[in-house]
C-alpha cells in the first residue's frame, strides 16, 4: 500500500520563523506528481503547491515546495500569522489521490 | 470568479442512500476533471472519485473503500457534478467536498485539486 508520512505531526513557532514539513513517499514516485495544500480551521483545503515545486496562482513567495524520489518539502521562508494552519501533501499515480495526513504549523 | 457549492448531504441512516451535488460557476466546466475529497470529523483528507472530461473519454476512478458503491457523474449542460452514494456505512460519515481538477502534462501526467467548494456534510447513523 502506498502511504505518504508527513513530520513533524505539529510545528510549533513564531511569526517570522522559517518552517520546513516534510512529506515521505513509502517508495519512489519520481518528479511533479507531488502537491501541498494549506487548510485554515473551518474552511476548505487551498492549493499552494504542485508538480512539486509550481506556486499556484496568487500564492506568495515564501511558500516554496522542493524534493524527488521519496522525499518532500514545503518550506514556508518567513511565517505570516495568517499561515497557521494544517498543511497536507498529496500524490498522484496510479488512478489514485493519496493524501499525507498533515502537519500542523501552529503559534509557538 | 470560480466557484463550486456542495449540496445535498445530511442525516440518513446505514445501508440507505443519498446524492450530493456540486454545482460550479465562474470557467467551462467541460473543460475539466471533477473529484470529491471527504474528511471524516477531525481527520485528514481522502480522496473518494474522480471523472474525467469528455476529451478524456470521461472516464471515472475511485477510491477502494466506495467502489461498487458510490458512482460519479457529470452534467456538462447544467455544470454539475455529482455523487451518488448507495449502501452507506456509519464510516462514510464525513464532510464532503468537490474539487474542479487541472492537469500538469509534461512526458507525463499529474492531476491535482485546484479549486474546492465549503464542503456538504453526511452523517451515517441510526
Amino acid at each position: 500500500e502506498f502511504v505518504l508520512t508527513q513530520s513533524p505531526g505539529t510545528l510549533s513557532l513564531s511569526p517570522g520563523d522559517r518552517a520546513t514539513l516534510s512529506c515521505r513517499a513509502s517508495q519512489s514516485v519520481g518528479s511533479r506528481f507531488l502537491a501541498w495544500y494549506q487548510q485554515k480551521a473551518g474552511q476548505a483545503p487551498r492549493l499552494l503547491i504542485y508538480g512539486d515545486s509550481s506556486r499556484a496562482t496568487g500564492i506568495p513567495d515564501r511558500f516554496s515546495g522542493s524534493g524527488s524520489g521519496t522525499d518532500f518539502t514545503l518550506t514556508i521562508s518567513r511565517l505570516e500569522p495568517e499561515d497557521f494552519a494544517v498543511y497536507y501533501c498529496q500524490h498522484y499515480g496510479w488512478s489514485r489521490w493519496t493524501f499525507g495526513q498533515g502537519t500542523k504549523v501552529e503559534i509557538k | 470568479e470560480v466557484q463550486l457549492v456542495e449540496s445535498g448531504g445530511g442525516l440518513v441512516q446505514p445501508g440507505r442512500s443519498l446524492k450530493l451535488s456540486c454545482t460550479t460557476s465562474g470557467f467551462t466546466f467541460g473543460d475539466y476533471a471533477m473529484s470529491w475529497i471527504r474528511q471524516a470529523p477531525g481527520k485528514g483528507l481522502e480522496w473518494v472519485a474522480f471523472i474525467r472530461n469528455k476529451a478524456y473519454g470521461g472516464t471515472t476512478e475511485y477510491a477502494a473503500s466506495v467502489r461498487d458503491r458510490f458512482t460519479i457523474s457529470r452534467d456538462d449542460s447544467k455544470s454539475i457534478a455529482t455523487l451518488e452514494m448507495n449502501s452507506l456505512k456509519t464510516e462514510d460519515t464525513a464532510l464532503y467536498y468537490c474539487a474542479r481538477v487541472d492537469l500538469l502534462v509534461w512526458f507525463g501526467e499529474m492531476y491535482y485539486f485546484d479549486h474546492w467548494g465549503q464542503g456538504s456534510l453526511v452523517t451515517v447513523s441510526s
